[in-house]
C-alpha cells in the first residue's frame, strides 16, 4: 500500500516549457487535490477533483490544468510554466465528505528559471 | 475574507518538555478544523480532525482543542520527543475544497 505518490520529485524548467505532473492514490479514495507551497505561505489549492472525469478550480488556477481519466490519477500540467509557477506542488486525496482525512503525497519540487 | 494566524511562528524547546501552539481563524463555511504535522521535505501528514461541535481531540501525545465560538483552537504536545522537529499547520475549513491552511509553527526540540 504505497498511498499517494508523485512523479516526478524535482524538475527544473526554462520559462515557456511545459510539462506535466503526475500523482496516483492506491486508496480508491474519490476525491483528489493538486495544492501549490511556497515559502511564508499556507498550502493553497489550484484543482481538485470529486470523481473520474471531473474536475473543479481551487483558489488558485490560473496557468494550470487537470485531468482525471482513472480514478486513481490526478494530472497537473503546465502548458507554459512561467517563473512564478516555482513552488513545492503536493497531490492530496481523501474519500468524500468534509471531516475524512486528506492524505498527502511527498511533493514535486518544481523551478523555472 | 478567510485568515488563519498561527503564534508563535517558531518555537525551541527542550526535549521532553510539554508546549502549546495557538490558531485563530476566521472562515466560511466552517465545518471542521485538522491539525497536520510537515517533517521538513515531506508532505503534511494529519494530526486531528474536529468537528465544530468538538471540543477536544488527541493522537497519543498531541492534544487539539477548538472554541468555535471564539474561533480559536489549541494543539498541545506533551513530554516533546526530537522526532516532533516539524511545522505544525492548523487547517479551519468547510468541505474538502474549501479547506484554507494557516502557514504554521515551527518547532524545533533540542536535546
Amino acid at each position: 500500500n504505497a498511498g499517494v505518490t508523485q512523479t516526478p520529485k524535482f524538475r527544473v524548467l526554462k520559462t515557456g516549457q511545459s510539462m506535466t505532473l503526475l500523482c496516483a492514490q492506491d486508496m480508491n479514495h474519490e476525491y483528489m487535490y493538486w495544492y501549490r507551497q511556497d515559502p511564508g505561505m499556507g498550502l493553497r489549492l489550484i484543482h481538485y477533483s470529486v470523481g473520474e472525469g471531473t474536475t473543479a478550480k481551487g483558489e488558485v488556477p490560473d496557468g494550470y490544468n487537470v485531468s482525471r481519466l482513472k480514478k486513481q490519477n490526478f494530472l497537473l500540467g503546465l502548458e507554459s510554466a512561467a517563473p512564478s509557477q516555482t513552488s513545492v506542488y503536493f497531490c492530496a486525496s481523501s474519500y468524500p465528505g468534509g471531516a475524512y482525512e486528506q492524505y498527502f503525497g511527498p511533493g514535486t519540487r518544481l523551478t523555472v528559471t | 475574507k478567510n485568515q488563519v494566524e498561527q503564534s508563535p511562528q517558531s518555537l525551541i524547546i527542550l526535549e521532553g518538555k510539554n508546549c502549546t501552539l495557538q490558531c485563530n481563524y476566521t472562515v466560511s463555511p466552517f465545518s471542521n478544523l485538522r491539525w497536520y504535522k510537515q517533517d521538513t521535505g515531506r508532505g503534511p501528514v494529519s494530526l486531528t480532525i474536529m468537528t465544530f461541535s468538538e471540543n477536544t481531540k488527541s493522537n497519543g501525545r498531541y492534544t487539539a482543542t477548538l472554541d468555535a465560538d471564539t474561533k480559536q483552537s489549541s494543539l498541545h504536545i506533551t513530554a516533546s520527543q526530537l522526532s516532533d522537529s516539524a511545522s505544525y499547520i492548523c487547517v479551519p475549513g468547510g468541505s474538502q475544497g474549501n479547506l484554507i491552511f494557516g502557514k504554521g509553527t515551527k518547532l524545533s526540540v533540542k536535546p
